[in-house]
């Protein structure tokens, strides 16, 4: 498993519930990206873990939204209380920046719906 | 506000000839840009980069072109071929601070017909 893995691959809830997504890194990845791409639209940056530094929360959309990173490696982002516009594909990515690289390779999303 | 900007949503080619995908930034403070292609189901994948000290690079097929001065990039898809069809979304980087996360435009659909 050399890439960055995502689970579930789809996932259909309610409103209402509250909903996990995975994310397994490339291992020896340090950084760490959550983002989401509602239909249509492009990817939108969510949150950001760097090895052991807080994480930047900026583009988490609301509070419902939050994210951990256990061990430094795999991540599980939270939604509660879903609502219909959280629909989207929610894409992981992470990163080993150094020397200039800061390609970030991506998982293949979960796409989650909401009715 | 956008500040990556990728303002054709779709673009047809024929298969052999040059693929032009355009992109626009307005954060002067993006130091690293990078091209990535997506196919449906699956995660977005890195193409070719560059740099801002740079105006060009060139990998294979592709080449990517910055304009500082205009704050264009450009990627060149030259030929073009059937398998390159996908969404290419324009990413660009801050240079410091917490802004490590890439900005992203909204993609252009590349179809190339055979």
């Amino acid at each position: 498993g050399a890439g960055v893995s995502q689970s579930p691959s789809n996932k259909v809830t309610e409103k209402g519930k509250d909903v996990e997504l995975r994310c397994d890194p490339i291992s020896g990845h340090t950084a760490l990206y959550w983002y989401r791409q509602s239909l249509g639209q492009g990817l939108e940056f969510l949150i950001y873990f760097q090895g052991n530094s807080a994480p930047d929360k900026s583009g988490l959309p609301s509070d419902r939204f939050s994210a951990e990173r256990t061990g430094g490696s795999v991540s599980t982002l939270t939604i509660q209380r879903t609502q219909q516009e959280d629909s989207a594909v929610y894409l992981c990515a992470s990163s080993f920046p150094r020397g200039g690289g800061y390609e970030q390779y991506f998982g293949p999303g979960t796409r989650l719906t909401v009715t | 506000d956008q500040q990556v900007k990728q303002n054709s949503p779709s673009l047809s080619v024929q298969e052999g000839r040059i693929s032009i995908l355009n992109c626009d930034y307005t954060n002067s403070m993006f130091d690293y840009f990078l091209w990535y292609k997506k196919y449906p189901a699956e995660g977005p994948t890195f193409l070719i980069s560059i740099s801002s000290i740079k105006d060009k690079n060139e990998d294979g097929r592709f080449t990517v072109f910055l304009n500082k001065s205009a704050k264009h990039l450009s990627l060149h898809i030259v030929p073009s071929q059937p398998g390159d069809s996908a969404v290419y979304f324009c990413a660009a980087r801050g240079s410091s601070g917490s802004a490590r996360q890439l900005t992203f435009g909204s993609g252009t659909q590349l179809t190339v017909l055979p």
